[in-house]
């Protein structure tokens, strides 16, 4: 198992386009978090699942935002109407249980312009 | 919500010195994470506690429940070692990890 991986690793994309990114988490993990970081600050929770069951999502998480983990392996984040407030690194995070080390990939930087 | 404060926010020291980096929350937890990230974007778990004191080769985590405040240590600081460093804890009514802004360290040789 390679760890925990992101695609893209960057995303530039016109204002109002749609864009999705994938994560694929660390086999038989069992949770799978998104995160969003924007420059010089650390990163904020945005929704978490636990299989396939998406548990938590934080308030930073509009209408615009959508995520899935259809099978409960790979999970995908979607945004619509892509706003350039969207600018942010994407991470994703796995871990076994809720209380074990979660392991994070690269992130997806997307950049709206 | 738990709020975490890190500090310093940036640190500037010369290879060999002994390095301390503070970070301190406002709600009970579950459990504490250091986390390291390097420029574009990597975030590497470096400790997970609950309680007491981990090492980890020139790195050293500790947690004092009591005073919500836990330190990460690094013992004879090495250029390499220059890298973001985020306190992240989990609890508080949210299962989600709650990151602290970072503390950004550069080693100078």
């Amino acid at each position: 198992d390679t760890g925990v991986s992101q695609d893209p690793r960057h995303k530039i994309t016109k204002r109002g386009q749609n864009v999705t990114f994938r994560c694929d988490p660390i086999s038989e993990h069992n949770r799978l978090y998104w995160y969003r970081q924007t420059l010089g600050q650390g990163p904020e929770f945005l929704t978490y699942f636990q299989n396939e069951a998406q548990l938590e999502k934080s308030r930073l998480l509009s209408d615009r935002f959508s995520a899935e983990r259809p099978k409960g392996s790979f999970s995908t984040l979607e945004i619509q109407r892509t706003e350039q407030g969207d600018s942010a690194m994407y991470l994703c995070a796995s871990s076994l249980t809720l209380d074990t080390e979660a392991f994070f990939g690269q992130g997806t930087r997307l950049t709206v312009v | 919500k738990n709020e975490v404060e890190q500090s310093p926010q940036n640190l500037t020291a010369q290879e060999g010195e002994f390095i301390t980096i503070n970070c301190s929350y406002s709600v009970g937890i579950s459990a504490l994470h250091w986390l390291q990230q390097h420029p574009g974007g990597g975030i590497v778990s470096l400790f997970m506690l609950s309680s007491g004191k981990k090492k980890h080769g020139r790195l050293i985590a500790t947690i004092n429940i009591q005073e919500k405040h836990s330190s990460l240590h690094i013992t004879a600081s090495h250029p390499r070692d220059s890298a973001v460093y985020i306190c992240a804890v989990r609890g508080g009514g949210a299962d989600g990890l709650t990151f602290g802004k970072g503390t950004h360290l550069i080693i100078q040789p």
